[in-house]
């Protein structure tokens, strides 16, 4: 049963880069039925997609977030990654990824999730 | 984008209750409503797919119903270990959007 896992820095000052390493195991990355997505969640608030990354590299961001996402991905080791420039305390957040699947005609429900890394911007 | 709102933001029910949960789509989006619920200190688990597909595992006190833009999450008999948030997921089109969350407290 495919299993995701989020790792990287706790903790990361203000106007620099974060970085995260999503880690797939019991499956594999390279399967065509799926995109791997990061979404996050600020302390006590709801989720927001980040966005979603093909096996192939094809991404799709929330324009909302504007460009300063990055999301890529390495199927020799089985996991994607994402990267946020030009970080504030608004970008404090326990970070998620997770495997969406491609349904027909369109995106499918996030399933499973990785438990979930608190990062906290601060100086 | 899609805004999906939820109501209510929070209920306090009782042990054996039924509570209903309602999210609500800006626009239609037929039947690409998700459910999931949250649990203190853990990440979201899937419970309902497709607006009303029960996902694998999943107890069957859990129902959905609803397509276009209102859409119903069912807690038949609720437990005290259902005491959680709920948030319901559009993938009808990008971005994908959630719900603000629903918070269940058990009395």
């Amino acid at each position: 049963q495919l299993q995701v896992q989020e790792s990287g820095p706790g903790l990361v000052k203000p106007s620099e880069t974060l970085s995260l390493t999503c880690s797939a195991s019991g499956g594999s990355i390279s399967s065509s039925n799926y995109y791997w997505a990061w979404i996050r969640q600020p302390p006590g608030k709801g989720l927001e997609w980040i966005g979603s990354i093909y096996y192939s590299g094809s991404t799709y961001y929330n324009p909302s977030l504007k460009s300063r996402f990055t999301i890529s991905v390495d199927t020799s080791k089985n996991q994607f990654s994402m990267k946020l420039s030009s970080v504030t305390a608004a970008d404090t957040a326990v970070y998620y990824c997770a495997r969406q699947l491609i349904a027909v005609g369109g995106y499918g429900w996030f399933d499973p999730w990785g438990q979930g890394t608190l990062v906290t911007v601060s100086s | 984008e899609i805004v999906l709102t939820q109501s209510p933001d929070f209920q306090s029910v009782t042990p054996k209750e039924k509570v209903t949960i309602t999210c609500r789509a800006s626009e239609r989006i037929g039947n690409t409503l998700h459910w999931y619920q949250q649990k203190p200190g853990q990440s979201p688990k899937l419970l309902i797919k497709y607006a009303s597909q029960s996902f694998s595992g999943v107890p069957s006190r859990f129902s959905g119903s609803g397509s276009g833009t209102d859409f119903t999450l069912t807690i038949n008999s609720l437990e005290a270990e259902d005491a959680a948030t709920y948030y319901c997921h559009q993938s009808s089109r990008l971005p994908f959007t959630f719900g603000q969350g629903t918070k269940l407290e058990i009395k």
